[in-house]
């Protein structure tokens, strides 16, 4: 399998539930992403990884949990969340962070809805 | 705080003329400029980028045009097809940062 993927496609969840998010990436690359997508509104950048190291965090809140334990992997474990965190969850990875202007490669993202 | 802003949230052209899809960005520091398209159900897919010291970056009908005095660049797609119909994203990046604007739909009508 090549290219970006994520599982599930689709979640629906309680706001007490724990669920995660999986994203493998088979292009070889370096730093991961995860970007969430509201309605409307534009990408807006969560997490990035670089050789698995969490380099970016931009304010996002604790319910949201990152995991990446090596470079094909990441993961992002939710635990009670809110009805407005219900959106369209990409993650993306590329060579080297966006340092280099390299292009990202996306999944094809989870939907999300938080009851 | 939006630094990259599409304000035309839809563009809508006939099939065979030009789409022009306009992007404005805020913070000086971007030093690369890239342009995504999006279909239903799918994640976004890289198109072209253009880095900030050229002016104009070319490949097949696609072609960016980056004006950095006005923090300004445009996607130009000629001669327009059907299947160019998707969303697209305007992004910069600079240092560890890259930015989206909230995307123009664009729809060609054979």
């Amino acid at each position: 399998e090549t290219g970006v993927t994520q599982t599930p496609r689709h979640l629906v969840m309680g706001m007490t539930n724990k669920k995660s998010l999986k994203c493998e990436q088979h292009l070889g690359h370096n730093a991961m992403y995860w970007y969430k997508q509201s309605a409307k509104k534009p990408l807006e950048l969560m997490f990035v990884y670089n050789f698995k190291e969490q380099t970016e965090n931009n304010s996002v809140p604790s319910r949201f949990s990152p995991e990446c334990p090596n470079s094909s992997h990441l993961f992002l474990h939710l635990h009670t969340l809110q009805p407005e965190d219900s959106a369209l969850y990409l993650c993306a990875s590329s060579r080297t962070t966006s340092a280099s202007g390299d292009e990202q490669f996306f999944g094809p993202g989870t939907r999300l809805t938080v009851l | 705080d939006q630094q990259v802003k599409q304000n035309s949230p839809s563009l809508s052209v006939q099939e065979g003329r030009i789409s022009i899809l306009n992007c404005d960005y805020t913070n000086s520091m971007f030093d690369y400029f890239l342009w995504y398209k999006k279909y239903p159900a799918e994640g976004p897919t890289f198109l072209i980028s253009i880095s900030s010291i050229k002016d104009k970056n070319e490949d097949g009908r696609f072609t960016v045009f980056l004006n950095k005095s006005a923090k300004h660049l445009s996607l130009h797609i000629v001669p327009s097809q059907p299947g160019d119909s998707a969303v697209y994203f305007c992004a910069a990046s600079g240092g560890n940062d890259m930015r989206f604007g909230a995307g123009t739909r664009l729809t060609v009508k054979p």
